[in-house]
């Protein structure tokens, strides 16, 4: 069994501050654990994935995350926000060579001048 | 450029109507799937396929029905019998289907509004 947890369901933060969308997962399998953006009426776009290699995940826009197996946390941040980070963001979780994602519920993230 | 692509962008349906939504891809991807996102629910899955004519039911595939009958295609109905088809539908495609954990790819989806 596999699940994740949002700990926020919206977060605002200036723009040029720094971001933290938190996520907490629980899997029977060693997991993957991915983080995915949305914008608007728009699919889902793939930020970074963790897939048992390096903990510290480095994605697009300058987005990372790190997996901590003691905390089961998969927390997304980025040092410097921009206006166009504002958006949805999904922490997904897969585990035991499955492909059923499972998906955390989202955050809003808004970014305010 | 490769990717998915879901076709109409907006649909509507009137009452005991049948709509079918289009996913199209042509990344050589084997399975595909399709979710069904509604607010502050997440995604949640209706179907899946790994291979062609081969598909799984979801989480939630009561009053749906896919076909697998290309690789590239995957199209979804939305039958009379779902009582609230009101969502937005999204289609993904993963590389392999079984036994690696891949991302999924996903299309720009569909909003389905009922008349």
């Amino acid at each position: 069994a596999q699940s994740v947890t949002q700990l926020d369901s919206h977060v605002s933060v200036s723009e040029g501050t720094p971001v933290l969308l938190r996520c907490n997962y629980s899997s029977s399998y060693s997991p993957s654990l991915f983080w995915y953006v949305q914008h608007p009426n728009k699919g889902l776009q793939l930020l970074l994935k963790y897939t048992s290699a390096a903990t510290l995940v480095k994605g697009i826009n300058g987005f990372e995350a790190e997996f901590k197996k003691s905390e089961t946390s998969f927390h997304l941040t980025k040092p410097s926000a921009h206006m166009s980070d504002a958006a949805e963001y999904f922490c997904v979780v897969i585990s035991g060579g499955g492909n059923k994602l499972t998906f955390g519920t989202g955050t809003q993230l808004k970014v305010e001048l | 450029d490769g990717g998915i692509t879901q076709s109409p962008k907006y649909l509507f349906r009137k009452e005991g109507q049948n709509v079918t939504l289009s996913c199209e891809q042509n990344l050589n991807h084997d399975a595909m799937y399709w979710y069904r996102q509604d607010p502050g629910q997440g995604l949640r899955l209706i179907y899946y396929s790994q291979i062609v004519n081969d598909f799984q039911k979801g989480d939630i595939a009561e009053g749906y029905s896919v076909s697998r009958e290309k690789k590239e295609s995957f199209p979804l109905t939305v039958t009379s019998a779902q009582k609230n088809p009101t969502a937005f539908y999204l289609c993904a495609s993963s590389k392999e289907g079984v036994g690696v954990n891949q991302p999924q790819h996903f299309g720009d989806g569909t909003r389905l509004s009922i008349l």
